[in-house]
């Protein structure tokens, strides 16, 4: 158990609805990353937020938005949901303090689109 | 921006025999080179990490070397047990505030 927790675990919705993703990182991290993984496809990054505050985006479309609350747990939005979309979504929080990006995922959100 | 090339995409190996995935990064500033473990459902798990000012580190039955002039690592997983089967991803870092890049992964079956 890597200490991230993610919300729901499955999720199955239709074609142009809005959904959020939850994410909780470990106790004591501030940075949470958003990342996209296909079907047979490696790790895509999306998002990165610290201590409530976007640092970088990676390939995120413009129908995706995050944020970052207060109590660092994150929220992913995706809205207008096609097709494609449909994927394993992961969050992961880096080791606060630590010299390196020591990230740590979460067990992630399945998201399906019909 | 950096790139990781992943090879193989799949790997099998008998139980007991040792497996080998290696990578290539394209940026000679990244200096920080983790490997991740997926198994079927479940999300990354960090197994083991070098950085840039070390050549080898080892973890019990898993070892990753690194070899800057060329810009590659690799990890070796010595007998092998067939709870070593998933997916294996590598990832390089640049300095400063920016993401992990992870290649496309090795789906590793271990044959009992």
């Amino acid at each position: 158990d890597s200490g991230v927790t993610q919300t729901p675990k499955h999720l199955i919705t239709a074609t142009g609805q809005r959904v959020t993703l939850r994410c909780s990182p470990r106790s004591g991290d501030l940075s949470v990353y958003w990342y996209q993984q296909s079907l047979d496809q490696g790790l895509q990054f999306l998002i990165h937020y610290y201590n409530g505050e976007e640092r970088a985006k990676g390939n995120i479309l413009e129908r995706f938005s995050a944020q970052q609350f207060p109590d660092l747990h994150s929220e992913l939005n995706l809205s207008s949901l096609e097709l494609g979309d449909s994927a394993l979504y992961f969050c992961a929080s880096r080791k606060t303090g630590g010299s390196y990006n020591e990230q740590f995922f979460g067990p992630g959100t399945r998201l399906t689109v019909l | 921006g950096e790139n990781v090339e992943q090879h193989p995409s799949t790997l099998s190996v008998q139980e007991g025999d040792s497996a080998v995935i290696k990578c290539t990064y394209s940026d000679s500033a990244s200096n920080y080179f983790p490997w991740y473990k997926q198994e079927l459902g479940k999300g990354p798990q960090l197994i083991i990490d070098i950085r840039s000012n070390v050549g080898e580190k080892k973890d019990q039955r898993i070892a990753v070397t690194l070899n800057k002039t060329a810009k590659h690592f690799s990890l070796h997983i010595t007998e092998t047990q067939p709870e070593d089967s998933a997916v294996y991803f590598c990832a390089a870092h640049l300095p400063g505030n920016t993401p992990l890049v992870f290649g496309k992964g090795t789906r590793l079956s271990v044959i009992a």
